[in-house]
């Protein structure tokens, strides 16, 4: 069975850190670009970072240079490093599998397989 | 970035109703364009990918038209187990984007 799990939420204080992990199993994970989205309470949902097979990354406006993404393809896990972290920032975090096309060594994709999600909240 | 706007945000339907939600893009996704269903507390669901294709065990009452910056997603038949919040996504270029979501609750 194909599977994304995701751990690492928690309480986290404005201006703090946190690192979200997804443990991946059931598919050549390697071989697959990897994406975080986000979903705010009571929101939609809202794409925050892709990562490449090689390693290649892009990210959200609204998390560019507070975010980092990385992944371990010999541990089949993705990461999502937060800082500087804010209010809004508060969200369930799902890893996502794209299935979809590459072109000019970006893939794209409509999210197939996804998380449980871990929740973040911001707050002092 | 490329906004996906979803019409209506909210649409109240009985059991055996036709059902169609709109996403339209502000540029042209060309067909890169997927349909989720998320219910109350549970994980999005992928319903459909490429402007039509259905994933595998999604019910045929669901079908996706459209190109370029118009979509719709349609419920043939509404049945109980469809009434969720649905979500369009374009996948033509980054930053990814969502529409808004459409709730679709009991009449």
């Amino acid at each position: 069975e194909m599977q994304l799990v995701e751990s690492g939420g928690g309480l986290v204080q404005p201006g703090g850190s946190v690192r979200l992990s997804c443990a991946a199993s059931g598919f050549a994970f390697s071989r697959y670009s990897m994406n975080w989205v986000r979903q705010a309470p009571g929101k939609g949902l809202e794409w925050v970072s892709y990562i490449s097979s090689g390693g290649n990354t892009i990210y959200a406006d609204s998390v560019k240079g507070r975010f980092t993404i990385s992944r371990d393809n010999a541990e089949n896990s993705l990461h999502l490093q937060m800082s500087s972290l804010r209010a809004e920032d508060t969200a369930v975090y799902y890893c996502v599998r794209p299935s979809g096309y590459c072109s000019g060594g970006t893939c794209y994709g409509a999210f197939d397989i996804w998380g449980q999600g871990t929740m973040v909240t911001v707050s002092s | 970035d490329i906004q996906m706007t979803q019409s209506p945000s909210t649409l109240s339907a009985s059991v055996g109703d036709r059902v169609t939600i709109t996403c339209r893009a502000s540029e042209s996704v060309s067909n890169w364009l997927a349909w989720y269903q998320q219910k109350p507390g549970k994980v999005p669901k992928l319903l459909i990918h490429k402007t039509s294709s259905l994933e595998n065990g999604v019910p045929s009452r669901f079908s996706g038209s459209g190109s370029g910056t118009e979509f719709t997603l349609t419920i043939s038949s509404l049945q109980p187990d469809d009434f969720a919040t649905y979500y369009c996504q374009q996948y033509n270029s980054y930053s990814l984007t969502f529409g808004g979501g459409t709730k679709v609750d009991i009449k």
